[in-house]
Order: C-alpha cells, then sequence, then structure tokens
C-alpha cells in the first residue's frame, strides 16, 4: 500500500537552531515527491520538486534531499517566519495521478 | 507564477442547502483537484479532472459533485450539505500528465450549521 510518514509530528527550535524533518514513503515507482509549506488558515505553498534518489535542492533556509527510501527537508538557522506546517507528498502507484500526502510536520522557531 | 483562485474564502451554510465552490486557474493547466482538509486526517482527494467535461472519483466523492465546462474553471458540488462536510477544501491545478507540481489555491472554509 502507498503511504507517506512524516515526522516528528512536531518541533520546536529556536532560531538559528538547525535541524531536519523527514517524509518516509512506500510506492511503486517513485513519479515526484514535493515538499509544501503551510501557513495555518491557508493552502499548501509549493516549495520543491524531487524525482531521483541522489537530487538535492535549496531555496533560501531549506534543503530537500532524497533517497530511495525517504527525503529530508533540512532547515539551516531558522527564522521565526519559517514557523509553519511542512507536507511531503507523493504520486501513487499506477496512472492515477493521486497525490499521496503525508500527515505534516508543524515547526515552531520561537526567537 | 501560478495563480489558483477560490471564490470563497468563507461560508457558512444551512444542513441541506445547495453549495457550490467556484475554483479558476490562469496557467492553462490540464488537471485540476479538489481536496478537504480535516484535521488529524491530513488532504483526501474529493473529485478531479484531466480535461473538459471529464472527471474521476477521487478517495471521498460521497456527496459531492463537480463539473468542469471550461479548461480553467472547476466547480465543486455538495448537492445536500450535512455538517460532517464542514471542512477546508483545497482546490489544485497541475499541467496534464502525472508526476508534475500540482499548485494549491488559498482554500476555503466551509462551515454547515
Amino acid at each position: 500500500e502507498d503511504q507517506v510518514t512524516q515526522s516528528p509530528e512536531a518541533l520546536r527550535l529556536q532560531e538559528g537552531e538547525s535541524s531536519s524533518l523527514n517524509c518516509s514513503y512506500t510506492v511503486s515507482g517513485l513519479r515526484g515527491l514535493f515538499w509544501y509549506r503551510q501557513d495555518p488558515g491557508k493552502g499548501p505553498e509549493f516549495l520543491f520538486t524531487l524525482y531521483s534518489a541522489g537530487e538535492e535542492k535549496e531555496k533560501e533556509r531549506l534543503k530537500a534531499t532524497l533517497t530511495k527510501k525517504e527525503s529530508f527537508l533540512h532547515i539551516t538557522a531558522p527564522k521565526p517566519e519559517d514557523s509553519a506546517t511542512y507536507l511531503c507528498a507523493v504520486f501513487g502507484s499506477g496512472n492515477t495521478g493521486k497525490l499521496i500526502f503525508g500527515q505534516g510536520t508543524t515547526l515552531q522557531v520561537k526567537p | 507564477d501560478v495563480k489558483v483562485t477560490q471564490s470563497s474564502r468563507y461560508l457558512v451554510k444551512r444542513t441541506g442547502e445547495k453549495v457550490f465552490l467556484e475554483c479558476v486557474q490562469d496557467m492553462d493547466h490540464e488537471n485540476m483537484f479538489w481536496y478537504r482538509q480535516d484535521p488529524g486526517l491530513g488532504l483526501r482527494l474529493i473529485y478531479f479532472s484531466y480535461d473538459v467535461k471529464m472527471k474521476e472519483k477521487g478517495d471521498i466523492p460521497e456527496g459531492y459533485s463537480v463539473s468542469r465546462e471550461k479548461k480553467e474553471r472547476f466547480s465543486l458540488i455538495l448537492e445536500s450539505a450535512s455538517t460532517n462536510q464542514t471542512s477546508m477544501y483545497l482546490c489544485a491545478s497541475s499541467i496534464g500528465g502525472v508526476g508534475n507540481t500540482i499548485y494549491f489555491g488559498e482554500g476555503s472554509w466551509l462551515t454547515v450549521v
């Protein structure tokens, strides 16, 4: 069964304290892994797409990496404005085009 | 920038009312989607469409229908709203095929009383 599991569920960091979020996935034939940021009461905002193991993408303080079983979202020297829920998703097996989402990691960065 | 616009951000409707949620995208995307998001349940796909006048059921289509008469517009219809349909509804779009980035709108908060 296709599955995406994110850990931890919640993460509290002090400003400047770097850390990583994990996304483990089980799917036959990965056709893309996506990271989104979601602020309270708003829709998910696209961050990164990764397609193959070894691929890395960066944007400001965020860096996403991909292996054959999991992806990491590394946050370097976070700021309070990085506080949000981070969602990971993959396309399911077969040709349905359906995204399978993890439950998300809620990040709080304190000044 | 991709723009997915949901016409109503906040709605309050009565049980039994027919509810229309409208979504428009400005990037000529072939694929459009409707999700709902609930605490503890995450995002769940209701319906999606790969082309005009085409629709496919997602994971939770019961109690919903959709309409796609024009490429840029995808409507979600609650035929007879019920309290268990109180939720945040998210519209999304992507270019055709599988594996392409899906872009989301800002969401519509629906409360059914």
